[in-house]
């Protein structure tokens, strides 16, 4: 069974640029939570979707949005980057909102200069 | 406010040379709480799922134990391959499908050969 996939697996962008991130659950996931992983702050939860509605949100300001879609697949924008946000974008995924245990993808490096 | 506080923040261990990783936690009523092991440059992988003081669960050489106040990861005789970042986590009791996962900061273990 593949697991949870992400894209791209890296990106370089600008301050000040807008930039789209890409989730793709386990196959029979509905629920998709989105995660920012820095040195300093470590794991931080940015907000949660099932059946393409946001379930949860993260002390997170509103340039970080998201969306799911019917088939489940997840995207996260970020806009007006700052240099801040460079960060590891991880995204989770469990089978419905009953079940508590989320499994990750890979995540996307995301570098802003 | 949720908190998890993981000890020690690294640790190096001689191969075969057992010992034990801290989470302690304050949540106003623990619903689960989760080990992840993370490779560098990859996302956490799910270990273990504890959900009542008591509780134990093991896999291979690691083993996880939960208390009112504290989890621990006892690793029995580790391996170089076991070095990794080991994250904490926990899900605190509210709404239905109120899901937010709180994070440690992690302990890095290094076991040398």
């Amino acid at each position: 069974k593949a697991g949870v996939t992400q894209t791209p697996r890296y990106l370089i962008k600008t301050r000040g640029q807008q930039v789209t991130l890409s989730c793709s659950p386990i196959s029979g996931h509905r629920s998709v939570s989105w995660y920012q992983q820095t040195p300093g702050q470590g794991l931080q939860f940015l907000f949660e979707y099932f059946s393409e509605t946001q379930r949860n949100k993260g002390n997170f300001p509103g340039r970080f949005s998201g969306r799911q879609f019917s088939n489940s697949r997840s995207e996260m924008n970020v806009s007006t980057l700052e240099l801040g946000d460079s960060a590891l974008y991880l995204c989770a995924s469990r089978r419905d909102i009953s079940f508590y245990e989320q499994y990750f993808g890979p995540g996307t490096r995301l570098t802003v200069t | 406010e949720d908190q998890v506080t993981q000890s020690p923040e690294a640790l190096r261990l001689q191969e075969g040379e057992s010992s034990s990783l801290n989470c302690s936690y304050t949540v106003s009523g623990l619903r689960g709480l989760f080990w992840y092991r993370q490779d560098p440059g990859k996302g956490p992988e799910f270990l273990f799922t504890l959900y009542s003081a008591g509780e134990e669960k093991e896999k291979e050489r690691l083993k996880a134990t939960l208390t009112k106040k504290e989890s621990f990861l006892h690793i029995t005789a580790p391996k170089p391959e076991d070095s990794a970042t080991y994250l904490c986590a926990v899900q605190a009791t509210g709404g239905g499908s109120n899901y937010k996962l709180t994070f440690g900061k992690g302990t890095l273990l290094t076991v040398n050969p």
